[in-house]
């Protein structure tokens, strides 16, 4: 059964950058047609998808990150990555790692998410 | 980018039916997807392509649409239904960019 667990500090200064790392467990993140995907939820708000590390390696963002976001992939890890840069208080939020799926007719769907990681941005 | 707009909370007595809605643009297009998601737990996959069900969910659950309406419905509602629902599609541009509902918390009574 496939695993997702979030890992990375719970405390970054403002203007640093946020690095967090999911590891995956039960299942390769190179293989199955999937998209691997940051979400987040900051206080009070709704999710905000942040982006996504494909199976193949392609990478797709939230433009409203405004290139702040690069997630990368370790596959002899079996690990991928999320990096912001220049954080403020605004990206404080509950961070989460999911697997995507996509289907022509079906659409698509997150089918396995971690547990999340909280991140505050505070000095 | 689009949104989906949810009722923040709905209440259903124990056994009846009840459903959560989800309201978008998006949702004339893109298939929705719902999440379960219990205080402290990882979301979990109830619903996907508007009305199928992953294995091991329940078959209360049920979904459906109606023009920019995606609904989650549960017919006999249990006690561990309990939890914050969200929906979720793509962004109505067709780019990808994906978008949540706020969350509907839903109390078994």
């Amino acid at each position: 059964q496939v695993h997702l667990q979030e890992s990375g500090p719970g405390l970054v200064k403002p203007s640093e950058t946020l690095s967090l790392s999911c590891t995956v467990s039960g299942g390769s993140i190179s293989s199955g047609g999937y998209y691997w995907n940051w979400i987040r939820q900051r206080p009070g708000k709704g999710l905000e998808w942040i982006g996504y590390i494909h199976y193949s390696g392609s990478t797709y963002y939230n433009p409203s990150l405004k290139s702040r976001a690069t997630i990368s992939r370790d596959t002899s890890k079996n690990h991928f990555s999320l990096k912001l840069t220049s954080v403020a208080a605004a990206d404080t939020a509950l961070y989460y790692c999911a697997r995507q799926f996509m289907d022509p007719s079906k659409g698509d769907w997150f089918d396995l998410w971690g547990q999340g990681t909280l991140v505050t941005v505070s000095s | 980018s689009s949104e989906l707009t949810q009722d923040p909370a709905v209440s259903v007595a124990l056994g009846q039916t009840v459903r959560i809605t989800c309201q978008g643009d998006s949702l004339r297009t893109y298939h929705a997807s719902w999440y379960q998601q219990r205080p402290g737990q990882a979301p979990i996959l109830v619903i996907y392509g508007t009305n199928y069900r992953p294995s091991g969910i329940p078959d209360r659950f049920s979904g459906s649409r109606s023009g920019n309406t995606a609904s989650l419905t549960i017919i006999g509602a249990q006690a561990e239904d309990e939890a914050d629902y969200f929906c979720s599609s793509r962004d109505s541009s067709g780019n990808h960019l994906w978008v949540f509902g706020g969350g509907t918390k839903l109390t078994v009574l």
